[in-house]
């Protein structure tokens, strides 16, 4: 079975760019989830989807949006980019929503320049 | 969420048994205790998790003291795969909450030759 996919694996952005990464998770998962991970941290909590519907968000301001399509693959969205944004961008899936079980992906690293 | 509390790094010999604390102390008492890894490079892998009781699969084993504040994952064999971040994470039960893993800086397990 194929795990959780996230595309591309890396990208260099301009800053004031916009970014669009994607994310498709485990066949039958149906919660996918964003974290952003900048170097020497721990990955911050961004967005859950549960069934295309924005079910938790965290700390990041109204730059950052994503959105579930029907066959449950995300995106998320980064507008206006900074220096800041520069990290690696995971991607989680899981069966249902508020499972901690979350499989991760291998992340998108994006630079920003 | 409760709040964690990890050593930042520990070393550990091949082939003997990792033990990994965790101090929990403000957990409530329907929260769950979550054990993630992340090995460089890659995205967070689930471990294990438990309420109250011990623990075991075919990765880890974790202990969680009576009072259940704090916790102990177990690597019976470490191998030099196993060199990681070892993330303790404290969640409500399944369902029970949309909004995320809280990851801190967990603790950098390097298995010694």
């Amino acid at each position: 079975d194929a795990g959780v996919t996230q595309s591309p694996t890396h990208l260099i952005k301009t800053r004031g760019q916009h970014v669009t990464l994607r994310c498709s998770p485990i066949s039958g998962h149906k919660s996918v989830s964003w974290y952003q991970q900048v170097l020497g941290q721990g990955p911050q909590f961004i967005f859950q989807y549960y069934e295309k519907e924005e079910r938790g968000r965290g700390n990041f301001p109204d730059r950052f949006s994503a959105r579930q399509f029907p066959n449950y693959s995300s995106e998320l969205n980064v507008n206006a980019l900074l220096l800041g944004d520069s990290a690696l961008y995971l991607c989680a899936s899981s069966l249902e929503e508020g499972r901690a079980e979350a499989f991760f992906g291998q992340g998108t690293r994006l630079t920003v320049v | 969420d409760a709040k964690t509390t990890q050593p930042p790094s520990m070393d550990c010999a091949e082939g003997r048994a990792a033990n990994l604390p965790c101090n929990h102390s403000t957990i409530s008492g329907n929260e769950y205790v979550y054990w993630y890894r992340q090995i460089h490079s890659q995205g967070p892998q689930y471990i294990i998790h438990g309420l109250k009781n011990n623990e075991t699969n075919e990765m880890a084993s974790l202990i969680i003291t009576e009072d259940r504040k704090s916790s102990t994952l177990i690597l019976p064999h470490a191998t030099l795969r196993d060199t990681a971040v070892y993330y303790c994470i404290v969640r409500p039960p399944p369902g029970g909450g949309a909004d995320g893993l809280t990851f801190g800086k967990g603790t950098h397990l390097i298995i010694q030759p």
